[in-house]
């Protein structure tokens, strides 16, 4: 079974880093790329970015919104693919959700999600 | 960047009724469209890819067509299982850009 478990979330001030971990399980992860997204309190869907395969060089793209503050890795060995989020920002508050990518549709299509972290900035 | 339109932002529909909403890009580009199910405090669930082809396990009742730059979400015969919001997202390039939501009420 594909599982997916988002953890880090919390509490932090503006201007602050935090750095979120997306868990994979049931799937070989080394295989597929990976979408972080994010959803506002009471708003609609956001892709954050994506880090695509290390056979596909493990390149990554971000949201205009994130670029230069938020950084996507992965770590094969241990399935666990991080949002390294600096220079946090009130709008960055939002439930975080990691999305696989899918190997024969298209990195960008997330056919399974996480349960999400909830990211909150304030101070 | 491409942006995506839904319609409508909600609508209040009964147990039986035919729901369709629609998704309207500013420009092409093909058939990269994927529609997604959210029920409160859930997390998003893929129902369909590429326009039309149903993610395996979701009731056949759920159907999607469109092509370039207008897509339709068709639920046929709607379930008490089905109010949630419904999100449509194209993928073919960055950024993947997802609709506003259209939120499915009970009437």
């Amino acid at each position: 079974e594909v599982q997916l478990v988002e953890s880090g979330g919390g509490l932090v001030q503006p201007g602050r880093s935090l750095r979120l971990s997306c868990t994979a399980s049931g799937f070989t992860f080394g295989d597929h790329a990976m979408s972080w997204f994010r959803q506002a309190p009471g708003k609609g869907l956001e892709w954050v970015g994506f880090i695509r395969s290390t056979d596909y060089g493990g390149t990554t793209k971000y949201a205009a919104s994130v670029k230069g503050r938020f950084t996507i890795s992965r770590d094969d060995s241990k399935s666990i693919a991080y949002l390294q989020m600096d220079s946090l920002e009130t709008e960055d508050t939002a439930l975080y959700y990691c999305g696989r990518g899918s190997i024969w549709f298209g990195d960008l299509l997330a056919d399974y999600w996480g349960q999400g972290t909830l990211v909150t900035v304030s101070s | 960047d491409i942006q995506m339109t839904q319609s409508p932002s909600s609508l209040s529909a009964s147990v039986g009724d035919r729901v369709t909403i629609t998704c309207r890009a500013s420009q092409g580009f093909g058939d990269y469209l994927a529609w997604y199910q959210q029920k409160p405090g859930t997390r998003p669930k893929l129902l369909i890819y590429a326009a039309s082809t149903l993610q395996s396990g979701v009731p056949s009742r759920f159907s999607g067509s469109g092509s370039g730059t207008d897509f339709t979400l068709t639920i046929s015969g709607l379930q008490p299982e089905d109010f949630a919001t419904y999100y449509c997202q194209k993928y073919n390039s960055v950024p993947p850009t997802f609709g506003g939501g259209t939120k499915v009420e009970i009437k």
